[in-house]
């Protein structure tokens, strides 16, 4: 059983760019959630998406958007990209409320 | 707003030492909480789970404690081995109704092991 996967790996964009995220997650789960974790930081988190709509959302500006697919997968859109948007970003996806979190996706602003 | 914070923020000790691992969190009203492993630049592992109801969870080595109504967590490592370096991050999670639960994370603590 694949556990959650996310791509691509890594990513450099430039300021003003966008960029999209993709997150499969685990098998049998419905609920994906997405966090940005700055470098010595903790993970934060950005937006949750269940039933194919965004549940509830962290402090993170609307630049942030996102997608679930019927197959339960899902995408991150960062647009406007700033400096500070350069992190980890983590994909984790859930059954019931235990999360299981994907490699993640480094981006790279410059 | 769950403020979760993690003491100390770096520790270093020689293998074979027993160590414990702080977690603690503003807002008692969680719904369970867990640890996780990161090493450098990769994803979280998750190492133990304890719902709320619960008092503590081991797996092998590692026992996590939560008491919930002082807000703390600790997480207690047995006779480390140098393959225990990473970070290890607490989170606690809230349900806030139907299938809204997200987590809250602390800093971590960079835990190094030396041969």
């Amino acid at each position: 059983d694949a556990g959650v996967t996310q791509s691509p790996t890594h990513l450099i964009k430039t300021r003003g760019q966008q960029v999209t995220l993709r997150c499969s997650p685990k098998s049998g789960h419905d609920t994906v959630s997405w966090y940005q974790q700055a470098l010595g930081q903790g993970p934060q988190f950005i937006f949750q998406y269940y039933e194919e709509e965004e549940r509830q959302r962290g402090n993170f500006p609307d630049r942030f958007s996102g997608h679930q697919f019927p197959n339960y997968s899902s995408e991150l859109n960062v647009n406007a990209l700033l400096l500070g948007d350069s992190a980890l970003y983590l994909c984790a996806s859930s059954f019931n409320y235990e999360q299981y979190f994907g490699p993640g996706t480094r981006l790279t602003v410059t | 707003k769950q403020e979760v914070t993690q003491i100390p923020a770096a520790l270093s000790v020689p293998e074979g030492e027993n160590l414990v691992l702080n977690c603690s969190f503003t807002d008692s009203a969680i719904y369970n909480l867990q640890w996780f492993r990161q090493d450098p630049g990769k994803g979280l592992t998750s190492l133990l789970l304890i719902q709320s109801s619960q008092r503590e969870q081991t797996s092998g080595r590692l026992n996590a404690s939560l008491d919930k109504s002082s807000g703390r967590s600790t997480l207690y490592i047995a006779a480390s081995q140098p393959g225990d370096s990473a970070t290890y991050l607490c989170a606690v999670g809230r349900n806030s109704g139907g299938s809204n639960y997200k987590l809250t994370f602390g800093k971590g603590t960079l835990l190094t092991v030396n041969p």
